[in-house]
């Protein structure tokens, strides 16, 4: 089966940066999948990593390392609007070339 | 843009009721996705559809079932409500179904079995 591990709740201050960090353990490793979903909402599509190293967009970069099962999605100068739950998903052959979702992690930003 | 709509944001059905909820897709897209999302659980695949009358069990098909006539349709069915199928419900669709295509979710369909 399919393993992904990310932390349940963050909290960080309006303009500082956050990192979440993933952990899985799956084989057949094809991607992984970054998603924003504020609360009550849909989730959206935020990254997509499938080769080492960094993808930056804006505010938001994310980071994998393949031979870790390790990724990353940091979140800079953050804004009151960044409050949400962020999800990391992996897709893989061993899960029958679908995605399978973390629980997801919840960032609180305070003022 | 594309847009994912759900037929209900709120249901709340009595056991042993057939409820139906329903998901359309505008943007042509060959895959559709059903989940279901639970606190500290994620989000679970139930069915997913790659094509018009095809579907394919998730992880978590028990309980359900799933209908598919039209391209932009996808329905979820309890064929008889039970209180552990209290959830929020999304849909989602993807154009091809790779493992670098991104998945666009409806806004979700909080469901209530009492």
């Amino acid at each position: 089966g399919q393993n992904i591990d990310q932390p349940t709740e963050m909290t960080a201050t309006e303009g500082a940066i956050v990192q979440i960090n993933c952990t899985y353990q799956t084989s057949g490793f094809n991607g992984l999948f970054w998603y924003q979903q504020h609360a009550g909402e849909a989730p959206t599509f935020l990254s997509y990593n499938v080769l080492d190293g960094l993808e930056e967009k804006g505010r938001f970069s994310s980071f994998l390392s393949r031979s870790k099962g390790y990724s990353y999605l940091l979140l800079k100068e953050l804004q009151m609007k960044d409050s949400a739950s962020y999800l990391c998903a992996v897709w893989a052959k061993a899960a029958g070339n679908k995605l399978t979702f973390g629980g997801g992690t919840r960032v609180l930003v305070k003022p | 843009d594309v847009k994912v709509t759900q037929s209900s944001r709120y249901l709340v059905k009595r056991t042993g009721e057939k409820v139906f909820l329903e998901c359309v897709q505008d943007m042509d897209h060959e895959n559709m996705f059903w989940y279901r999302q639970d606190p500290g659980l994620g989000l679970r695949l139930i069915y997913f559809s790659y094509d018009v009358k095809m579907k394919e069990k998730g992880d978590i098909p028990e309980g359900y079932s799933v209908s598919r006539e039209k391209k932009e349709r996808f329905s979820l069915i309890l064929e008889s409500a039970s209180t552990n199928q209290t959830s929020m419900y999304l849909c989602a669709s993807s154009l091809y179904g790779g493992s670098d295509d991104e998945q666009y979710f409806g806004p979700g369909t909080r469901l209530t079995v009492t």
